[in-house]
């Protein structure tokens, strides 16, 4: 059975600070999924990382995968307070294992 | 492109009434879509893949008599929640997996049901 760990599961960070969340699963995937949640809302897609060494940045945001190590980042640079969300990482070809969730709140 | 829709947005009924909660891709076909749902707090669980002219998969510990899967298009799968109950009370969230788009799934905006 799949398994996908994130953490850390709570991440207060300061505005302008740098922090990674880090995504574990526990069978081999190359295919792994970043998504973003806002209070009451569905997912917003962020990143597909698809191979191994797949690197992708968006904003303030990078994310890449390590297939062999079985992880993945989500790289926070200079946060800002619009980045305060609840950020989820999934795996799987078709079904979808999703991680437990890491709840950032950015505070002045 | 590769939007999904969900109706309706936000449903309260009484215990023991079913509910059913409408997916859409709007601009695309799926022949897959999936069923998730999520607890305050927590994360999402699949409930069950829904296949286009056929039965739905539902995962280990889901009861399909209580969650009804039909997937009658190629645009349109519904869940219904028969005799919903407050513990049924929860975020449902849709899913469609487009196949040109490395069968990326796109998320629905979810359905807030709530049973009193």
């Amino acid at each position: 059975e799949l398994k996908v760990e994130q953490n850390p599961l709570f991440l207060s960070m300061q505005e302008g600070k740098n922090y990674t969340i880090y995504c574990n699963y526990s069978t081999t995937s190359d295919r792994l999924y970043w998504y973003r949640q806002d209070p009451g809302k569905s997912l917003e897609s962020l990143f597909v990382l698809l191979s191994n060494g797949a690197v992708k940045q968006e904003g303030r945001l990078m994310a890449s995968l390590d297939t062999k190590a079985r992880l993945s980042t989500l790289h926070i640079t200079a946060a800002v307070h619009d980045l305060s969300a609840t950020y989820f990482c999934a795996v799987g070809y078709g079904k979808l294992t999703f991680g437990q969730g890491t709840i950032l709140t950015v505070h002045p | 492109g590769a939007v999904v829709s969900q109706h309706p947005s936000r449903v309260i009924c009484k215990s023991g009434t079913s509910v059913k909660i409408e997916c859409r891709s709007l601009d695309f076909q799926a022949t897959t879509m999936f069923w998730y749902r999520q607890f305050p707090k927590k994360s999402l669980m699949l409930m069950a893949t829904s296949n286009e002219g056929s039965k739905a998969t539902y995962e280990q510990g889901v009861e399909k008599d209580k969650f009804l899967i039909n997937h009658a298009s190629l645009t349109l799968s519904t869940l219904t929640v028969t005799s919903a109950h407050p513990e049924d009370s929860s975020f449902y969230i849709c899913s469609a997996r487009l196949l040109a788009r490395n069968n990326e799934q796109f998320f629905g905006p979810g359905t807030r049901l709530t049973v009193l």
